[in-house]
């Protein structure tokens, strides 16, 4: 089966610019999820979509992210403006779960690398 | 929120020897618990998880404990090869939240 997939896979942006990451999850699965992964660190929640829905937004920066999955399959993440702090690898993950105490594996995508300059 | 603690932050040992890596958990509502593993410039990957049921789940070389009164669970290697060089993240919840990740370089 195919897997996450993500796109750019790299990103080199000057501060303040705007920036959008794509992401397409396995086919059927039902919750997306956007983690941003700054060097050194574990993967940080940012937000979590069930179906078309949002779950779980709490540490998503809203003054600045946006996130929004139509149709319940494809998924972007927007940056406007980015900041320095901003730079890491931006995960994707999806997995087949529901909410309601489903847990299932989560199926990572390769990422994409944000430098902001 | 979930709090993840994780120990060592890195982790070196003799090929063949066996590491074992630590987590606590701040939320009792929590009841998975997956370990992932991330090589340079790539992307998590999951190596085992254990879900609150049960205590112990084992896949070859790769074991994990989970002691749900004590909040924490943790991931034993045995017979560790240089392969097994990596970042391994331990997470929990349902929208995962992980713990800072153990360096573990194996030497030969």
């Amino acid at each position: 089966e195919a897997g996450v997939a993500q796109s750019p896979r790299y990103k080199i942006i000057e501060k303040r610019q705007s920036v959008a990451f794509w992401c397409n999850p396995i086919s059927g699965h039902a919750t997306l999820y956007w983690y941003q992964q700054i060097l050194g660190q574990g993967p940080k929640l940012l937000i979590q979509f069930q179906n078309n829905g949002v779950v779980d937004d709490s540490q998503l920066p809203k003054d600045r992210f946006s996130a929004e999955r139509l149709k319940g399959v494809d998924s972007t993440l927007k940056i406007q403006p980015a900041k320095l702090e901003d730079s890491a690898v931006y995960l994707c993950a999806s997995s087949p779960g529901t909410s309601g105490g489903a847990y299932n594996e989560q199926f990572f995508g390769p990422g994409t690398r944000l430098t902001v300059l | 929120g979930e709090n993840v603690e994780q120990h060592p932050s890195t982790l070196s040992v003799q090929e063949g020897d066996s590491a074992v890596i630590k987590c606590t958990y701040s939320d009792s509502a929590s009841n998975y618990f997956p370990w992932y593993k991330q090589e340079l410039g790539k992307r998590p990957q999951l190596i085992i998880d254990i879900r609150s049921n049960v205590g112990e789940k084992k896949d070859q070389r790769i074991a994990v404990t989970l002691n749900k009164t004590a909040k924490h669970f943790s991931l034993h290697i045995t017979e560790t090869q240089p392969e097994d060089s990596a970042v391994y993240f331990c997470a929990a919840g349902y929208a995962l939240n992980f713990g800072k990740g153990t360096s573990l370089l194996v030497t030969p």
